[in-house]
């Protein structure tokens, strides 16, 4: 059974900061995803990856996979307001289009 | 851009109701999702459909059923709503497996379901 975890749960930094949101998976997997989540709101892609050593980056925001390890990461640099959000990473099993999610990182930007 | 809506945000039912969540795609997808998210515990998926009349069952398909007459359109049903299905529900949408790999999951805006 494909397990995905998520660390920190709960992470407050300030404004300017750089941190890292960790994914770690239990089983081979051929895609992972990162989506946004606003309060409220529903959940929005931010990135797709494909194989290992992959890496995306759109504004602040850099991703990458390492699968031998099983990890993601997602990196913020220089952290604005605007960042603060629920990540969630999700992982596809082998062969068909189903997600299993982690539980999601509640970030708060602090100014 | 995709399109997917829900036919409620919020909805509020009695125990032992049936409840109907309906999910609207406009984007042709082959694939359709029904997720519920709590907190603390992320999403979980309930039934995903690959194609109109198909279904298959997610990690947590217990009391609930679908139906997918459409391709457009994919129904969750609370066959007798309990306070435990007290969550917010969504719904996602992908392409088939032409266009999988460049793809993501496209999420409706979600319906909070509150059962009493």
């Amino acid at each position: 059974e494909l397990k995905v975890e998520q660390n920190p749960l709960f992470l407050s930094m300030q404004e300017g900061k750089n941190y890292t949101i960790y994914c770690n998976y239990s089983t081979t997997s051929d895609r992972l995803y990162w989506y946004r989540q606003d309060p409220g709101k529903s959940l929005e892609s931010l990135f797709v990856l494909l194989s290992n050593g992959a890496v995306k980056q759109e504004g602040r925001l850099m991703a990458s996979l390492d699968t031998k390890a099983r990890l993601s990461t997602l990196h913020i640099t220089a952290a604005v307001h605007d960042l603060s959000a629920t990540y969630f990473c999700a992982v596809s099993n082998f062969g068909n289009e189903k997600l299993t999610f982690g539980t999601g990182t509640r970030l708060t930007i602090i100014p | 851009d995709v399109k997917v809506t829900q036919s409620s945000r919020y909805l509020v039912k009695r125990t032992g109701e049936k409840v109907f969540l309906e999910c609207v795609q406009d984007m042709d997808h082959e694939n359709m999702f029904w997720y519920r998210q709590d907190p603390g515990l992320g999403l979980r998926l309930i039934y995903f459909s690959y194609d109109v009349k198909m279904k298959e069952k997610g990690d947590i398909p217990e009391g609930y059923s679908v139906s997918r007459e459409k391709k457009e359109r994919f129904s969750l049903i609370l066959e007798s709503a309990s306070t435990n299905q007290t969550s917010m529900y969504l719904c996602a949408t992908i392409v088939g497996l032409a266009g999988r790999f460049r793809e993501t999951q496209y999420f409706g805006p979600g319906t909070r379901l509150l059962v009493l």
